[in-house]
């Protein structure tokens, strides 16, 4: 089983539309969580980044955390045809291990 | 804001050659990685480095090394490049518990 299981989608969704994407997790060390946004043949670009749990909220984007369920979740409002990319969640250890763990990403298309 | 670069977007090499992917970085940042991404599997760490002259092993680092002569500077080497490291590399930094920030990424062939 992988430490962080992300949906592959692809998520199609008309434009206008509320995303709602999700990963879950086995590891109760991870203090730090990301989400990036990956357009076809770019590097990841940090979208949102947030500590323990909790909402924050930058935009149209809203990441939550809850960790007694190991549950995070990216929102995005209003989406956009230029929101079409690929989202990646990433976590990290609190102290030790100073890389991240990654999810395999969700392939997002929104629709004009 | 954040600037990794890497050397190469595309490179082309043959079974058996010596590979050198560079990746700089200018805020001075002590921690540096190196990923592979491939359909299906994501991200996975090849090898980090915290400091100058300082490497750790990541999750897949056979048939790769790494040198950090230089505190902006981590290079991947790949000892006799094989047809299984085709891959997207990316290269990131950080500094403390920041989030990483990624270069555009290598898309290496091995013919």
């Amino acid at each position: 089983q992988k430490e962080v299981e992300q949906d592959p989608g692809p998520l199609s969704v008309p434009e206008g539309a509320i995303v709602s994407l999700n990963c879950t997790y086995s590891n109760s060390a991870f203090q730090y969580f990301m989400w990036y946004r990956q357009y076809s043949r770019k590097g990841p670009e940090l979208l949102m980044y947030t500590y323990s749990s909790g909402n924050k909220e930058d935009g149209r984007f809203t990441a939550q955390v809850d960790k007694s369920s190991k549950y995070i979740s990216l929102f995005i409002r209003d989406s956009q045809p230029s929101d079409s990319a690929t989202y990646l969640c990433a976590m990290k250890e609190g102290t030790g291990r100073r890389a991240l763990t990654f999810g395999s990403g969700t392939r997002l298309q929104v629709q004009p | 804001d954040v600037k990794v670069t890497q050397s190469s977007r595309y490179l082309v090499k043959r079974t058996g050659e010596k590979v050198f992917l560079e990746c700089v970085q200018d805020m001075d940042h002590e921690n540096m990685f190196w990923y592979r991404q491939d359909p299906g599997l994501g991200l996975r760490l090849i090898y980090f480095s915290y400091d100058v002259k300082m490497k750790e092993k990541g999750d897949i680092p056979e048939g790769y090394s790494v040198s950090r002569e230089k505190k902006e500077r981590f290079s991947l080497i790949l000892e006799s490049a094989s047809t299984n490291q085709t891959s997207m590399y990316l290269c990131a930094s950080s500094s403390g518990n920041q989030p990483q920030h990624f270069g555009d990424g290598t898309r290496l062939s091995i013919l």
